[in-house]
């Protein structure tokens, strides 16, 4: 099983270039969920989607774009990359919106914004 | 908005020893999870143990087991018979269901670094 599938696990990037972090799950899991990881700062939720063409804000979402067009599928965008956006990002999924499910995490993207 | 505190920053223990990493959390809401998540070095994010606030036992996963003080919203991990592979850091995290639906993301506290000497 392949469970959550991020992509790339590296990226640079220029200050205001544009690129979209990829994640997908093959668990027909309904949740999917965006998050950073900053050093000493623990995770902080970004977006999240609770079904296909449904998402929202999380805690962090300035400068960051999401959509979700199909149930595996559940990118994000950043639009004009800034160096404040130098992070680890998680994507992260549950079977249902429900606050028992279980996060399953994919293993990160390092973005480095120059 | 909920908060999760983790006031250890680093925390060291003997191989085989038995140590307890602390997490304290504020919230209003009556019904809700807790997480600890384990991060070792490859940077995946894995669940080491969970616990509802409805329940009054603690939960146990094998060398494992939380102490779930609802009233005072502490909830601190012990890790028995302590083993090198348990190195990392580790995450106490709180997810609650919002009215109407749908949960709220988990809220992470900044982690504990656990070492482990040998």
């Amino acid at each position: 099983n392949a469970g959550v599938t991020q992509t790339p696990k590296f990226q640079v990037l220029k200050t205001g270039q544009s690129m979209t972090l990829q994640c997908a799950q093959d668990m027909n899991h309904e949740y999917m969920s965006w998050y950073r990881q900053d050093p000493g700062m623990g995770l902080r939720l970004i977006h999240y989607s609770v079904g296909a063409g449904i998402t929202d804000q999380g805690e962090v979402p300035n400068g960051y774009n999401v959509s979700r067009s199909t149930t595996e599928d559940f990118p994000l965008r950043l639009l004009s990359a800034a160096p404040s956006q130098t992070s680890v990002y998680f994507c992260a999924s549950s079977y249902s919106g429900r606050m028992n499910s279980p996060l399953h995490f994919g293993n990160g993207t390092r973005l480095t914004v120059t | 908005a909920q908060t999760v505190t983790q006031s250890q920053p680093e925390m060291s223990v003997q191989e085989a020893e038995t140590v307890t990493l602390s997490c304290t959390y504020d919230t209003s809401e009556s019904d809700y999870y807790l997480f600890w998540y384990k991060q070792p070095p490859s940077r995946q994010m894995i669940l080491v143990i969970r616990q509802e606030a409805y329940k009054q036992q603690n939960a146990t996963e094998n060398r494992f087991s939380v102490n779930f003080q609802k009233a005072a919203k502490s909830f601190s991990l012990k890790i028995s018979d302590s083993q090198l592979g348990d190195a990392a850091m580790y995450f106490c995290a709180y997810r609650s269901q919002r009215r109407g639906g749908g949960a709220d993301g988990l809220t992470f506290g900044k982690g504990t670094h656990l070492i482990i000497q040998p």
